[in-house]
């Protein structure tokens, strides 16, 4: 029963290209979070997903960031034209069901802009 | 704001001992509690949820208190061993939704 996987693990981007995050839930699991992690600080929520279906992205800046979850594949985390401030750790993670249920993380991608 | 609190200090104990971590918060009421160990390089790995209205929760060597008129979880790890050596994470969530708040953390290192 494989976990949350995510890929790449390390990405590496210079200022204005594109970053594609990618993120296998646990099977069985329909919700979707990504987080973002900075040197010294906490998990940040970033955004919730169900199938086809963006929940809240409250924590997602307004440009430049897109996320998506299909009804096949993966769900995507995109960073268009990264700067180094993107520079971080994201981590998914996913749950059966909404409520407070158990999130369980992927092992992240460490994305570096130079 | 809502403010999460972890000792940013490492926490360096014996082995064989008991080690206390403590999450503090404040302007919050959450209905939900977790702690979570995270590795270098790796992600959170979930240990154990606390509910507001459970004072206390156990699982093999680990224990976990919520008083939430203090505000505050206390995170216990008896008989320490130097594998238990990780980045300790309290989130807390209200309650019916899914947004953990978390803490930055504090390092805990069991010295052999």
């Amino acid at each position: 029963n494989a976990g949350v996987m995510q890929n790449p693990r390390h990405l590496v981007r210079r200022r204005g290209q594109e970053a594609r995050l990618r993120c296998s839930p646990v099977k069985g699991h329909s919700h979707v979070y990504w987080y973002r992690q900075l040197p010294e600080e906490g998990l940040k929520f970033m955004v919730y997903l169900q199938k086809e279906n963006i929940i809240d992205e409250s924590g997602m800046p307004k440009e430049r960031f897109s996320a998506e979850f299909p009804k096949e594949g993966p769900s995507i985390l995109r960073i268009q034209q990264v700067v180094r401030g993107d520079s971080a750790a994201y981590f998914c993670a996913s749950s059966p069901s909404v409520n407070t249920d158990t999130q369980y993380f992927g092992p992240g991608t460490r994305l570096t802009v130079l | 704001s809502q403010k999460i609190e972890q000792n940013s200090e490492a926490l360096n104990i014996q082995e064989g001992k008991t080690a206390t971590l403590t999450c503090n918060y404040t302007n919050y009421s959450p209905a939900y509690l977790q702690w979570y160990r995270q590795d270098p390089g790796r992600g959170p790995v979930f240990l154990l949820l606390i509910r507001e209205n459970e004072k206390e929760k156990r699982k093999e060597r680990l224990k976990v208190t919520f008083d939430t008129t203090l505000k505050q979880s206390l995170f216990h790890i008896t008989a320490s061993q130097p594998a238990d050596s990780a980045t300790y994470l309290c989130a807390l969530a209200a309650s019916g939704t899914y947004k953990y708040i978390f803490g930055t953390g504090t390092r805990l290192k069991v010295l052999a």
